[in-house]
């Protein structure tokens, strides 16, 4: 069956301006994370939904940072005002349901340059 | 907190030699362990990973990994590697009720050689 997706595959954006990054995760699965890959950083967290819990945002750098989902499915990722350290690879990743044993699967990635 | 560390940022081997790559984990419980292979421009795939049981685990593409709770380690092994093999590794551990907010290491970058 269809994974992960994510779009666009790659963005450029100015420094100041707003993107939207989006996931579509794999049908049928209740938990959708988000990451970051920078360079020299690793892959951090930034954020989950689980079902229709309140999501985890515990992993947003800072407040320009916000994602929802609508329908328990597609997810958008905001940048807002964003800044050339925002440059990284945006991951997101879906599983089953959060905690216990899932596996979480990864999208290809959004990789997001601010100039 | 936990943390993953992963010491080689870079490994080179001849294509048919045995590979190992190290990680090191830092958590207060049982954790979760993966191991993820990201191949250029695709996503992370999972490999294998542990919760319990047979400390020695096995995955896909020949690759197994064997949870030393003595070393707090989590070493990759596979026992002859081949040209596809050459991708960037991450280890990473969850939480022990749960695998959400995976904390990744920094990866290691695998090269092969002919």
């Amino acid at each position: 069956g269809a994974g992960v997706s994510q779009s666009p595959s790659n963005k450029v954006t100015e420094k100041g301006k707003d993107v939207e990054l989006r996931c579509d995760p794999i049908s049928g699965h209740t938990a959708l994370y988000w990451y970051r890959q920078s360079l020299g950083q690793g892959l951090e967290f930034l954020i989950y939904f689980q079902g229709n819990s309140a999501p985890d945002k515990s992993g947003l750098p800072s407040d320009r940072f916000s994602a929802e989902r609508t329908g328990g499915s597609v997810s958008t990722l905001t940048i807002q005002r964003t800044q050339q350290e925002d440059s990284a690879v945006y991951l997101c990743a879906s599983s089953l349901e959060a905690g216990g044993q899932e596996t979480q699967y990864f999208g290809p990635g959004t990789r997001l340059l601010v100039l | 907190a936990q943390s993953v560390t992963q010491p080689d940022i870079h490994i080179t081997v001849s294509e048919g030699a045995s590979l190992e790559l190290r990680c090191n984990y830092s958590y207060g419980a049982t954790p979760y362990l993966f191991w993820y292979v990201q191949s250029p421009g695709q996503g992370l795939q999972l490999l294998l990973k542990y919760f319990s049981g047979d400390t020695l685990v096995q995955g896909i593409k020949g690759f197994e990994a064997e949870f030393k709770r003595s070393q707090s380690s989590f070493n990759l092994r596979k026992p002859s590697v081949h040209w596809s093999d050459a991708a960037e590794y991450f280890c990473a551990v969850g939480r022990d009720f749960g695998n959400e907010k995976l904390t990744f290491g920094t990866g290691t970058r695998l090269t092969i050689i002919p």
